[in-house]
């Protein structure tokens, strides 16, 4: 069964601005991670965060994990038409369990 | 680095047909890789992780002598949709993870796009 629930469902936004997008699971989780997927393609990591670290960052993303809400997020800054993209959280209940994927936020960004 | 190959990227065949779709990955052993499947709009539903020298170990409602899962190497799992049939059509996509394992992010292959006429 998915664990996690990516929110919102859709994204529509302008080429520069922000974008943010949440999680949420109900189990307890070894970590956290986000995924974007191309139409047609595979997945790409983009960050893993451990259930102790409260933030992480990487290039433009910035992902935080707050344990006791069972929840993360991820937010893109100054988006770009190239970011147009589903992107997954994906949970793990060990460092070496299967992940289990939410159902995905579709994002577009308009030049 | 972490590259996996994924082939063949698209398939289209008759009912009944068998069909095999080799993950690869390519610079890097993987003692473990995972099966996906996904529907147009939908997550990845996990069907099955596959062990080098072990048999795959599948999830709850996949039937494990529809799709064979073979893991001969540390580079190498193939899945063998068996007799397929129109409603197997769908977008595979197979990943591995680094043999080192603990909090290891998965790397994904480009999915196979199966349709099943």
């Amino acid at each position: 069964s998915q664990q996690g629930e990516e929110d919102p469902q859709a994204l529509s936004i302008q080429e520069g601005e922000n974008a943010t997008m949440n999680c949420s699971y109900k189990t307890s989780i070894n970590n956290l991670q986000w995924y974007r997927q191309n139409s047609g393609r595979g997945l790409v990591h983009l960050i893993l965060i451990r259930s102790n670290e409260r933030e992480k960052h990487s290039g433009r993303l910035r992902v935080t994990l707050d344990t006791s809400k069972k929840s993360s997020s991820l937010l893109i800054t100054a988006s770009r038409a190239a970011d147009t993209a589903s992107y997954f959280c994906a949970t793990a209940v060990s460092g070496y369990s299967t992940l289990t994927f939410g159902k995905g936020t579709m994002l577009l960004v308009s030049p | 680095g972490a590259v996996v190959s994924q082939h063949p990227s698209r398939v289209i065949c008759k009912s009944g047909t068998s069909v095999k779709i080799e993950c690869r990955s390519l610079d890097f052993q993987a003692t473990t890789m995972f099966w996906y499947r996904q529907f147009p709009k939908q997550s990845l539903m996990l069907m099955a992780t596959s062990n080098e020298g072990s048999k795959a170990t599948y999830e709850q409602g996949v039937e494990k002598d529809k799709f064979l899962i073979n893991h001969a190497s540390l580079t190498l799992s193939t899945l063998t949709v068996t007799s397929a049939h129109p409603e197997d059509s769908s977008f595979y996509i197979c990943s591995a993870r680094l043999s080192t394992g603990h909090n290891q992010p998965q790397h994904f292959g480009d999915g196979t796009r199966l349709s099943i006429l």
